[in-house]
């Protein structure tokens, strides 16, 4: 089945302590995002990736890291949590590089840090 | 500063009726917009897309109609049903000038009722 996994689901942590959320996707997607949803605010990008070590910010990547070793992974680093980083995280991908094409979301991840 | 922007939070429509979801936007460079349906606890699923070239694109019961002098679009659903009842994001990107960003509104709640 097509589809884009993200792990954990849910992962409650502490201020300062680093964590990693895999994004993975078996589509052979160009094209890979990351975005928060928080009330009233929408989705927010985080950052993308073009292709393999091709990485860009969006709006909001204050505080995260990413990678893009392989195509198909995506993960997103959160070196030292902090509690404005508590939200519901998703992962994207697209099968081009151009914004001319639908993304494919992962199921989320809600994240709180304490 | 918000450059896409949804100002209904909700909506509720009776079954059988027409729903009609609002979203403005300010950025004059973005020339691609996406809708995407959301139901709890899962990711977006893409709706329905129009380019800036075209002013309405069709897809069954899905109507997005595009109207660049006033930087607004709107999806019409029509019949409206209670599966339709989710959280609707529109969504941007200035493909030609910067692929790979995408600008995602707050969502409108849309509520149909049987």
């Amino acid at each position: 089945e097509a589809q884009v996994t993200q792990n954990p689901r849910y992962l409650i942590t502490v201020t300062g302590k680093k964590l990693t959320v895999t994004c993975s996707q078996n589509m052979n997607h160009e094209y890979m995002s990351w975005y928060r949803q928080d009330p009233g605010l929408g989705l927010r990008q985080i950052y993308y990736s073009m292709n393999v070590e091709v990485t860009d910010k969006g709006d909001v990547p204050e505080g995260y890291k990413v990678s893009r070793k392989e195509k198909r992974n995506f993960p997103l680093i959160l070196e030292s949590p902090s509690p404005n980083q508590t939200s519901l995280y998703f992962c994207a991908s697209s099968p081009s590089t151009s914004s001319y094409n639908e993304q494919f979301f992962g199921p989320g991840t809600r994240l709180t840090v304490l | 500063d918000q450059q896409v922007k949804q100002n209904s939070p909700s909506l509720s429509v009776q079954e059988g009726r027409i729903s009609i979801l609002n979203c403005d936007y300010t950025n004059s460079m973005f020339d691609y917009f996406l809708w995407y349906k959301k139901y709890p606890a899962e990711g977006p699923t893409f709706l329905i897309s129009i380019s800036s070239i075209k002013d309405k694109n069709e897809d069954g019961r899905f109507t997005v109609f595009l109207n660049k002098s006033a930087k607004h679009l709107s999806l019409h659903i029509v019949p409206s049903q209670p599966g339709d009842s989710a959280v609707y994001f529109c969504a941007a990107s200035a493909a030609r000038t910067n692929a790979g960003k995408s600008t995602f509104g707050d969502g409108t709640t849309l509520t149909v009722k049987p």
